[in-house]
């Protein structure tokens, strides 16, 4: 059974970086799909962040490109995300998912993490 | 702003059936497989509908996904007190900005 589990500060200072891990078991990254993370603010709706293959290729949102980084340790089987200068607007809920190509369905999603941006 | 634009709500009583719809463009759903995702209160989206209208292993047949043009439709009958939840669609924009869009949502309530 293919879990994801999402971890990171819960809390983060506008201006700052939010750094999230998300670590994968019972399937090998390496093994193939895409890996993603989605967010969504508190009362609305679900927003792509951006998504990564086991090979580092990436595909970002347009709107956060300028300041989304994601990347993969294949070795630890997990995938980053690293959203820089954030603002209020950023806190949010981020869930990570998997993908069988960065085009297709979420079918397996982490239970989500609640991230703050406050001072 | 989302480019998918879905009802708000839909109500029903238990038993009765409901369907959400879910318009877009030719830029997504008009060439792209539709997905659709139910979210209970608190917890994470999970996968109802794939490539239009299949359903994973595990989620009963009363849920049925449907396309045609630019629009898609994500049926549900007999309807259960299980099933309020928010509801959302979602696929690839293959526009110039291309992305994975999702739905505004839809709250989907058992009177």
């Amino acid at each position: 059974q293919v879990q994801l589990q999402e971890s990171g500060p819960g809390l983060v200072k506008p201006s700052e970086t939010l750094s999230l891990t998300c670590a994968v078991s019972g399937y090998s990254i390496s093994s193939g799909y895409y890996w993603g993370w989605i967010r969504q603010p508190p009362g609305k709706g679900l927003e792509w962040i951006g998504s990564i293959y086991h090979s580092g290729s990436t595909y970002y949102n347009p709107s956060l490109k300028s300041r989304v980084t994601i990347s993969v340790d294949t070795s630890k089987n997990q995938f980053s995300l690293k959203l820089s200068s954030v603002t209020a607007a950023d806190t949010a809920v981020y869930y990570c998912a998997r993908s069988v190509v960065v085009t297709a369905f979420f079918d397996y999603w982490g239970q989500g993490t609640l991230v703050t941006v406050s001072s | 702003q989302s480019v998918l634009t879905q009802p708000p709500s839909v109500s029903a009583a238990p038993g009765q059936k409901v369907t959400i719809s879910c318009s877009g463009s030719s830029s997504n759903i008009g060439n792209n497989y539709v997905s659709w995702y139910q979210q209970l209160p608190g917890t994470a989206p999970k996968l109802l509908i794939y490539e239009n209208n299949k359903r994973p292993s595990g989620i009963p047949d009363r849920f049925s996904g449907s396309k045609s043009g630019t629009s898609a439709t994500l049926g549900i009958t007999g309807l259960q007190t299980g099933d309020e939840a928010d509801y959302y669609c979602g696929t690839w924009d293959s526009s110039l900005s291309a992305h994975y869009v999702f739905g505004t949502g839809t709250k989907v309530t058992v009177l």
